[in-house]
């Protein structure tokens, strides 16, 4: 069974520019979860998505968005970048959501923002 | 809210040896699970082991095992015949329980840096 896939692996962006970034969740998975890691912060939560709904967000401003595909694939939108944004973007998925099935993460979207 | 602590930045361990890496958290809930995830440089993360709250017997997989003391809120992981793949950056995280379809934020420590000497 494939991974967690995420598109593209690397971004290069300027300051004021959006950026879109893709999450295909492991085959049967309904639960995308995104993380920001960064070498500062370490790991943040940013937004679930389970079955097309956001269950949960994390405390980032609204420049942040994603949704969620009845395929489960999830992308996640950063509007109006700033130097600040540049972080490694993980998914992770899951069969179900609620902590009773473990996360599986993907390799990252590694976005520099310049 | 819930926190998770990881006090040493840095870990080395010579190659066959044993090494504890440690981790506190802090949480109101009675309910939850805890993780150690491992996350090689440059590769994915992967999950090393995982511990319901409510089940007294600590986890383990393999080489790997935790002591997990609920009342102290602590949940160290112990490495075992230390391998040079073991080198990685470590991340003990906290999950609520929750029911089905509740949410599955992850609340990660900052890491240690674990190498592992030939």
């Amino acid at each position: 069974k494939a991974g967690v896939t995420q598109t593209p692996r690397y971004l290069i962006k300027t300051r004021g520019q959006q950026v879109t970034l893709s999450c295909s969740p492991i085959s049967g998975h309904r639960s995308v979860s995104w993380y920001q890691q960064t070498p500062g912060q370490g790991l943040q939560f940013l937004f679930e998505y389970f079955s097309e709904t956001q269950r949960n967000k994390g405390n980032f401003p609204g420049r942040f968005s994603g949704r969620q595909f009845s395929n489960s694939r999830s992308e996640m939108n950063v509007s109006t970048l700033e130097l600040g944004d540049s972080a490694l973007y993980l998914c992770a998925s899951s069969l179900q959501a609620g902590g009773a099935d473990t996360q599986y993460f993907g390799p990252g979207t590694r976005l520099t923002v310049l | 809210a819930q926190t998770v602590t990881q006090s040493q930045p840095e870990m080395s361990v010579q190659e066959a040896e044993t090494v504890t890496l440690s981790c506190t958290y802090d949480t109101s809930e009675n309910n939850y699970y805890l993780f150690w995830y491992k996350q090689p440089p440059s590769r994915q993360m992967i999950l090393v082991i995982r511990q319901e709250a409510y089940k007294q017997q600590n986890a383990t997989e393999n080489r790997f095992s935790v002591n997990f003391q609920k009342a102290a809120k602590s949940f160290s992981l112990k490495i075992s015949d230390s391998q040079l793949g073991d080198t990685a950056m470590y991340f003990c995280a906290f999950m609520k329980h929750g029911a089905f379809g509740a949410n599955s934020k992850l609340t990660f420590g900052k890491g240690i840096t674990l190498s592992v000497r030939p």
